[in-house]
């Protein structure tokens, strides 16, 4: 156990249905990432926040996805109008300002669209 | 950040050491070399990283060259449990607008019994 924790652990849903995802940092840490991670493949970077602003989307984020993190804590992932191809493990990561360490993970959340 | 090039998939036999190789010809002289892993269906987790020097704690030893192009990850007593993709990232230690990961295909490594 990192300290990240993710709810829910799993989620199906059925397409153009909406979905939210909520991860919970390592309380000390500012900065939160948010990665998505398809079958095979090693997890792609979606965002990242430095305590509640939003400092960089990758051009993966499309318009239907939208994250956010009210009071520099917690934040949530939102995904519009599900699409098959949404499918996907949804990662949360968080670190320090000026810590060359590491990233901590979560355990992630499993999207499945039917 | 620099790109770095792991082999797809490696054996180890439970109880030897794992040597897993990494390439990052093009690294930069601010860039820190860091491990990862990811068991089957959880996140990624953190193993070592270096800049220069060799660097060793209870999980993992990381040798870098010289001309740091290269490194290798040393599982000494693999076990088992060891069983995980290890992905091999190279970027800049620390950066105040944010330290952004890029995963490759990463290393996928069976410790067989």
């Amino acid at each position: 156990d990192t300290g990240v924790s993710q709810n829910p652990r799993h989620k199906i849903t059925k397409r153009g249905q909406n979905v939210t995802f909520r991860c919970d940092p390592i309380s000390e840490h500012n900065r939160l990432y948010w990665y998505r991670q398809t079958l095979g493949q090693g997890p792609e970077f979606l965002t990242y926040f430095q305590n509640e602003a939003q400092l960089e989307k990758s051009r993966l984020l499309s318009d239907r996805f939208s994250a956010e993190r009210p009071k520099g804590s917690f934040s949530t992932l939102e995904i519009q109008r599900t699409e098959q191809g949404d499918s996907a493990m949804y990662l949360c990561a968080t670190d320090q300002t000026g810590k060359t360490d590491t990233q901590y993970f979560g355990p992630g959340t499993r999207l499945t669209v039917l | 950040d620099a790109k770095t090039t792991q082999p797809p998939s490696m054996d180890c036999a439970e109880g030897r050491a794992a040597n897993l190789p990494c390439n990052h010809s093009t690294i930069s002289g601010n860039e820190y070399v860091y491990w990862y892993r990811q068991i089957h269906s959880q996140g990624p987790q953190y193993i070592i990283h270096g800049l220069k020097n060799n660097e060793t704690n209870e999980m993992a030893s990381l040798i870098i060259t010289e001309d740091r192009k290269s490194s290798t990850l040393i599982l000494p007593h693999a076990t088992l449990r060891d069983t995980a993709v290890y992905y091999c990232i190279v970027r800049v230690g620390t950066n105040n607008a944010g330290n952004m990961l890029t995963f490759g295909g990463g290393t996928r490594l069976m410790v067989k019994p």
